[in-house]
């Protein structure tokens, strides 16, 4: 079956211009997690939306940063005035539950000249 | 602030070694404690999910053990392969997963 897509699968922006990266979860899957992995670091969580729940946000690193879940299917994820250190992979993970095993996107490479 | 370390940091070792890492996570509120495998290039992959306490899982060569009570989770591969070279994440699970910064395992011909 067809597994969770992200695009766009590269993208290259100019600082201070906005980017919205969009994620298609499994179907039926009601948890989605975004996260980013910066050059030599490891995964760093973002947000997480599970269900009709508010989300947490907790992991947004600036007010830059938003994300939305319509329908509790597809999520994009939005910066505004991108700066140089956003640049990074942003991957998307959903799952059956909050807790169950995590099936990642093939993530969307963010390079902000 | 929940903390999941992992250790070592990296490890190369030679083909036809058996290695282990470790996993060390919070031993109150535990729900589940995920490993994935994170090659270079490619998203990460779950390997397994486990929930209780005194848990062995095993896929193939790699296998991995779950001691809730004091806070820790072992996982082993035996007889190393080079197709074995990747990041190897633990994540935690109580209200939401949270990722250890991972062990890189090389694996040299």
């Amino acid at each position: 079956g067809a597994g969770v897509s992200q695009s766009p699968s590269n993208k290259v922006t100019e600082k201070g211009k906005d980017v919205e990266l969009r994620c298609d979860p499994i179907s039926g899957h009601t948890a989605l997690y975004w996260y980013r992995q910066s050059l030599g670091q490891g995964l760093e969580f973002l947000i997480y939306f599970q269900g009709n729940s508010a989300p947490d946000k907790s992991g947004l690193p600036s007010d830059r940063f938003s994300a939305e879940r319509t329908g509790g299917s597809v999520s994009t994820l939005t910066i505004q005035r991108t700066q140089q250190e956003d640049s990074a992979v942003y991957l998307c993970a959903s799952s059956l539950a909050g807790e169950g095993e995590q099936y990642f996107g093939p993530g969307t490479r963010l390079t902000v000249t | 602030i929940l903390n999941v370390e992992q250790s070592p940091q990296s490890l190369h070792v030679q083909e036809g070694d058996s290695t282990n890492f470790t996993c060390s996570f919070p031993s109150s509120n535990f729900y589940a404690l995920h490993w994935y495998r994170w090659e270079t290039a490619k998203s990460p992959e779950a390997l397994f999910v486990m929930t209780l306490n005194g848990d062995e899982k095993k896929k193939g060569r790699i296998s991995a053990t779950l001691n809730t009570k004091e806070g820790y989770s072992y996982l082993y591969i035996k007889g190393s392969q080079p197709e074995d070279s990747a990041t190897y994440l633990c994540a935690f699970y109580t209200d939401k997963l949270i990722f250890g910064t991972g062990t890189r395992l090389q694996v040299f011909p």
